[in-house]
């Protein structure tokens, strides 16, 4: 089945407390991105990659890292999380180049920082 | 900037009635536009999208969207409506020739009553 997928899918962490979102494809996709959803403000891309070893920032992308070492994984770190990105976190793929094609996406991560 | 603008914080229609979810949204170049659709506790899931031709684009579960140009908009709709059409509904552009940045409005949530 073609999916994305996302771990853990709930976490509860303190300030200052690294950690790392996976997050992982098997569509073979070369664009890959990540998400915050918080109420009133949808979607807004924190980071995003054409393929491997290419990545570059969305519109949030303050405080969190991203690497493109495989094609099939992207994961999402945060090195020093603060309360501000307790949010709901999506991973999404696509093929191509072309932002013509739709973007599918993981089944969210909620992460809560305290 | 491109921006997408979703009026309505909540739709509330009856059943068998028709439905529309409203989407306007300002970008410089020619858009792509896409709704995807949100269940509780799920990722988002594809509906639609319009990248060039008919103006009318028919999607999954029945929905349609019409693109205007003129009133840069990118209305949703459905001629009949289902209870289990309840979500949360987004719409998002990118841009012909810069596609890496999708940028969604705030949601719509949909209530569909008996």
């Amino acid at each position: 089945e073609a999916q994305v997928t996302q771990n853990p899918r709930y976490l509860i962490t303190v300030t200052g407390k690294k950690l790392t979102v996976t997050c992982s494809q098997n569509m073979n996709h070369e664009y890959m991105s990540w998400y915050r959803q918080d109420p009133g403000l949808g979607l807004r891309q924190i980071y995003y990659s054409m393929n491997v070893e290419v990545t570059d920032k969305g519109d949030v992308p303050e405080g969190y890292k991203v690497s493109r070492k495989e094609k099939r994984n992207f994961p999402l770190i945060l090195e020093s999380p603060s309360p501000n990105q307790t949010s709901l976190y999506f991973c999404a793929s696509r093929r191509g180049s072309s932002g013509s094609y739709e973007q599918y996406f993981g089944p969210g991560t909620r992460l809560t920082v305290t | 900037a491109q921006s997408v603008a979703q009026p309505e914080d909540q739709v509330n229609v009856a059943e068998g009635n028709p439905l529309t979810v409203k989407c306007t949204y300002s970008v410089s170049g020619n858009p792509y536009l896409f709704w995807y659709v949100q269940y509780p506790n799920r990722g988002l899931q594809f509906l639609l999208k319009y990248i060039t031709g008919d103006n009318l684009v028919k999607g999954s579960y029945g929905f349609e969207a019409e693109f205007n140009k003129s009133q840069t908009s990118f209305h949703l709709k459905k001629p009949s409506a289902l209870v289990s059409d309840s979500a949360l509904y987004f719409c998002a552009v990118s841009v012909h020739g810069a596609g890496n940045m999708l940028t969604f409005g705030g949601g719509t949530r949909l209530m569909v009553k008996p």
